[in-house]
């Protein structure tokens, strides 16, 4: 069964410091990997796209990894702010498939 | 327009009544999801529109929703006989066919049945 599962659930940490939240998946094969910042209230905004031949992947103080050997993808955040506090979603992308495989995101609260 | 957008924001039903939540997606997309969010939990397929082609209504969770879209236009989801356990926000997103078109989001309708 295609699943994909995040850690932690949630996370809280101060405002300044770095933080990597974590994406296990089974799906196999698949097209490719996204990370998506969810703002309480607000519809997802995608963070990074990474293809199943990509292992990095940056925008800003984002950072996507992949492996596609151990099925596994992180996201780390540097010098964190306030308003990087939302919901951090990794999705899947089958191979020849339109369908997408949700985590169910980690909450991130970044404190003052 | 200049991305997806949803009307209503929010609506507030009594149970039993019908809703029609409307998408308005970005140009020249050809692709179309609807999905669900319950409070806290995470995004719930229900339906997957591209072009003209005959849609996915595999994640519909009963025959009291359902949903249009003619071409490459605006699509609506209608829940006939709300329940409570309809209350949910419900998100539209579109992206051009294909390879890993980014998907954009509406800011979604927030749905409260009383």
């Amino acid at each position: 069964k295609n699943q994909v599962e995040q850690s932690p659930q949630s996370l809280i940490i101060l405002e300044g410091k770095n933080c990597t939240l974590q994406c296990n998946y089974t799906v196999s094969p698949f097209s490719n990997l996204r990370w998506y910042k969810q703002d309480t209230g607000r519809g997802p905004v995608s963070l990074t796209i990474m293809t199943f031949s990509e292992n990095t992947k940056s925008n800003g103080r984002y950072t996507a990894t992949l492996d596609a050997d151990t099925k596994q993808s992180s996201l780390h955040i540097t010098a964190s702010q306030l308003s990087d506090s939302a919901s951090y979603i990794c999705v899947v992308t089958p191979h020849s498939n339109y369908q997408l495989i949700w985590g169910a995101g980690t909450k991130l609260i970044i404190k003052p | 327009g200049a991305g997806v957008s949803q009307s209503p924001s929010n609506k507030v039903t009594e149970k039993g009544k019908d809703v029609e939540l409307r998408c308005d997606p970005i140009s020249g997309h050809t692709a179309l999801y609807w999905y669900r969010q319950r409070l806290g939990q995470g995004l719930e397929f229900l339906i997957y529109f591209q072009g003209n082609s005959a849609p996915d209504k595999s994640g519909l969770p009963s025959d009291r929703f359902s949903a249009e879209r003619t071409g490459e236009s605006v699509s609506t989801l209608t829940i006939q006989r709300t329940q409570q356990e309809d209350s949910a926000v419900y998100l539209c997103a579109s992206r051009q066919e294909g390879g890993v078109g980014e998907l954009f989001f509406g800011e979604g309708s927030r749905l409260t049945v009383l």
